[in-house]
């Protein structure tokens, strides 16, 4: 699986969109960039994936660069319940195998 | 639907003990299953998986082991607990009716004392 790089940390106020990038520059083509979430004591929760194209949900949208070395998460009215750790990871959909979560963003949504 | 159950919630050892937590998937059959570890602040280290009844693959050295003698039960054990064996445990199925989306379970705390 591909390595991903995200920031440590970041604010955002409440109801305002949260913007999370993710650098995924070795990625494969036949990799799916994949976004989670995880509020404290909890289980990570699937948020949102992709391969090329944006895509939205109801939790978020995801924006996939065109050379898909790097995506964003947007969250587009951030609450307080919003606040947690992000892990962006890139896979192989039908990976059979492993798939590693690195230490993720932490976002903290603020009053 | 599909759901993953695992258990203890919350479990407290001393240091020699043994250890079994175990986990089980509803509603789907031949999942893979995964066990990750988290340690406080961190993100989730990979430790076992399985794509089948009795194959288990490690991903690193330690003092645990896995079993999945059932399709859909997974089993985390120790003989012999250490003190850095303490954290988070997370198990985790993914198949394709599930979209190939990985979905994890509620974890499961271990302090070692």
């Amino acid at each position: 699986d591909a390595k991903t790089t995200q920031p440590p940390s970041m604010d955002c106020a409440e109801g305002r969109a949260a913007n999370l990038p993710c650098n995924h520059s070795t990625i494969s083509g036949n990799e799916y960039v994949y976004w989670y979430r995880q509020i404290h004591s909890q289980g990570p929760q699937y948020i949102i994936h992709g391969l090329k194209n944006n895509e939205t949900n109801e939790m978020a949208s995801l924006i996939i660069t065109e050379d898909r070395k790097s995506s964003t998460l947007i969250l587009p009215h951030a609450t307080l319940r919003d606040t947690a750790v992000y892990y962006c990871i890139v896979r192989v959909a039908s990976n059979a195998g492993k798939s590693t979560f690195g230490d993720g963003t932490t976002l903290t949504v603020k009053p | 639907s599909q759901t993953i159950h695992q258990w203890p919630a919350t479990l407290v050892q001393p240091v020699g003990s043994p250890l079994s937590l175990e986990c089980t998937v509803e509603g789907t059959s031949n999942p893979n299953l995964y066990w990750y570890r988290q340690a406080a602040g961190r993100g989730l280290q990979l430790l076992f998986y399985s794509v089948g009844i009795g194959q288990i693959s490690s991903e690193v050295p330690q003092n645990l082991s896995a079993s999945r003698p059932q399709d859909r039960q997974f089993i985390l054990s120790s003989k012999k607990l250490l003190l850095s064996d303490s954290g988070f445990y997370l198990c985790a199925w993914m198949n394709s009716i599930s979209g190939n989306t990985i979905y994890f379970g509620e974890g499961s705390w271990l302090t070692v004392v």
